[in-house]
């Protein structure tokens, strides 16, 4: 079964505007990764924020960090068409090296 | 240099059929994992190996997959006796894992995107 859960699940924006995407997991972590992944591809890493971190920017990304409430954001600054994708979170819960996903959001910019 | 690659990008099986889907890791990379992402859904973890031993098969949803990795590069899942519900598309990652509890990025291969009928 899948770790996180992500919210909004779907998303639509005009270019310019900003994008936000959540994220709820369950058990303890050693760190969270966002990913994107384009349609018909592989996922890309965006950006990692470890547990003891509780903000940090890559660019024109942001994630957030609240361990005591179990939940992360991806904030994407005057989004861009090219930023059409599907986002997922990922948990590493420290005992192995396996990444467990989120549901996603898929986001559609419009130019 | 090159980055993750499987192969076929697509198959599609006969319900019954063996299916084998083969991952080519980044060069040096001792970690590979495998990931199913069913339609709309997240990738899900199936198994993981350090070089050629597999640590953790914990994902693997039936005894009709098996995934090896003989020498400790490329490495192939195998589904037996397809099923609809495998339909999926199967992801490889690899990771250069430096020491145990470091971050290790995981890059991850284009998929195989298997459709059983």
């Amino acid at each position: 079964s899948q770790q996180g859960e992500e919210d909004p699940q779907a998303l639509s924006i005009q270019e310019g505007e900003n994008a936000t995407m959540n994220c709820s997991y369950k058990t303890s972590i050693n760190n969270l990764q966002w990913y994107r992944q384009n349609s018909g591809r592989g996922l890309v890493h965006l950006i990692l924020i470890r547990s003891n971190e509780r903000e940090k920017h890559s660019g024109r990304l942001r994630v957030t960090l609240d361990t005591s409430k179990k939940s992360s954001s991806l904030l994407i600054t005057a989004s861009r068409a090219a930023d059409t994708a599907s986002y997922f979170c990922a948990t590493d819960p420290g005992d192995t090296d396996k990444l467990i996903f989120g549901t996603g959001t898929r986001l559609q910019v419009f130019p | 240099g090159a980055g993750v690659s499987q192969s076929p990008r697509y198959k599609v099986a006969k319900r019954g059929q063996d299916v084998a889907l083969r991952c080519d890791p980044i060069s040096g990379h001792v970690s590979l994992f495998w990931y199913q992402q069913a339609l709309g859904q997240g990738p899900e973890f199936l198994t993981y190996f350090q070089n050629e031993a597999q640590l953790d098969k914990s994902g693997l949803p039936s005894d009709r997959f098996f995934a090896e990795r003989p020498e400790g590069s490329v490495s192939t899942l195998k589904i037996q006796r397809t099923q609809q519900e495998d339909s999926a598309v199967y992801l490889c990652a690899s990771s250069l894992t430096l020491w145990t509890g470091a971050y290790n990025e995981q890059f991850f291969g284009p998929g195989t995107r298997l459709t059983v009928l």
